[in-house]
């Protein structure tokens, strides 16, 4: 694998449901970073974990619940979750600090249906 | 706080037609640019990037200079190709050892007919 992977690809969930969303990043970055992509919506910053600690919460529902094991992995736990929250999850990864010019890397998303 | 403007699409172009997408942004210190793009189903891509001010980034027929004067960032490209057709996404980030945040414009969905 290279690059930024998420799983699963695809996800539909009941209101009452709950489940998980993975990011694995095979990049040697230090920081990682969930975005929700709704459509007509700019890309909004969910999360960000630097060294594996939350740096950025961008006021973001407790029904969203990141983790982040280690600097190469991410998780979005997902519960009782509402039909707007229907949108494509796109995860990203980046080597933090300076230069400022450091690209993110961007999976290629999770498309999460919620009924 | 800092924020991206692009023009609305879509932009709807003719294959060989030249391409201007409008970018321009507001940032409390100085800001590294860069345009993405998104082909359908995927994620996003980085483009180019320009780091300071007149610096131009370019990369496969994609260009785009970074105007401090003017606060703008445009994307161009002589002669797009049916290929082109994505989304693209201008953005800025300031960056910090937090992470290098990135603030997205709304995008801009280019349509290529041959």
């Amino acid at each position: 694998e290279t690059g930024v992977t998420q799983t699963p690809r695809h996800l539909v969930m009941g209101m009452t449901n709950k489940k998980s969303l993975k990011c694995e990043q095979h990049l040697g970055h230090n920081a990682m970073y969930w975005y929700k992509q709704s459509a007509k919506k700019p890309l909004e910053l969910m999360f960000v974990y630097n060294f594996k600690e939350q740096t950025e919460n961008n006021s973001v529902p407790s029904r969203f619940s990141p983790e982040c094991p280690n600097s190469s992995h991410l998780f979005l736990h997902l519960h009782t979750l509402q039909p707007e929250d229907s949108a494509l999850y796109l995860c990203a990864s980046s080597q933090a600090g300076l230069p400022k010019d450091n690209e993110q890397f961007f999976g290629p998303g999770t498309r999460l249906t919620v009924l | 706080g800092d924020s991206v403007t692009q023009m609305e699409g879509p932009v709807t172009l003719s294959e060989e037609a030249f391409l201007t997408i409008n970018c321009t942004y507001t940032a409390t210190g100085y800001p590294s640019l860069f345009w993405y793009v998104q082909y359908p189903g995927e994620g996003l891509q980085l483009l180019l990037k320009a780091t300071k001010a007149d610096d131009k980034g370019s990369n496969k027929g994609f260009e785009a200079t970074y105007r401090k004067e003017t606060t703008s960032f445009h994307l161009e490209k002589g002669s797009v190709q049916v290929s082109d057709s994505a989304v693209y996404f201008c953005a800025l980030s300031v960056g910090n050892n937090a992470g290098n945040m990135l603030t997205f414009g709304g995008g801009t969905r280019l349509m290529v007919k041959p």
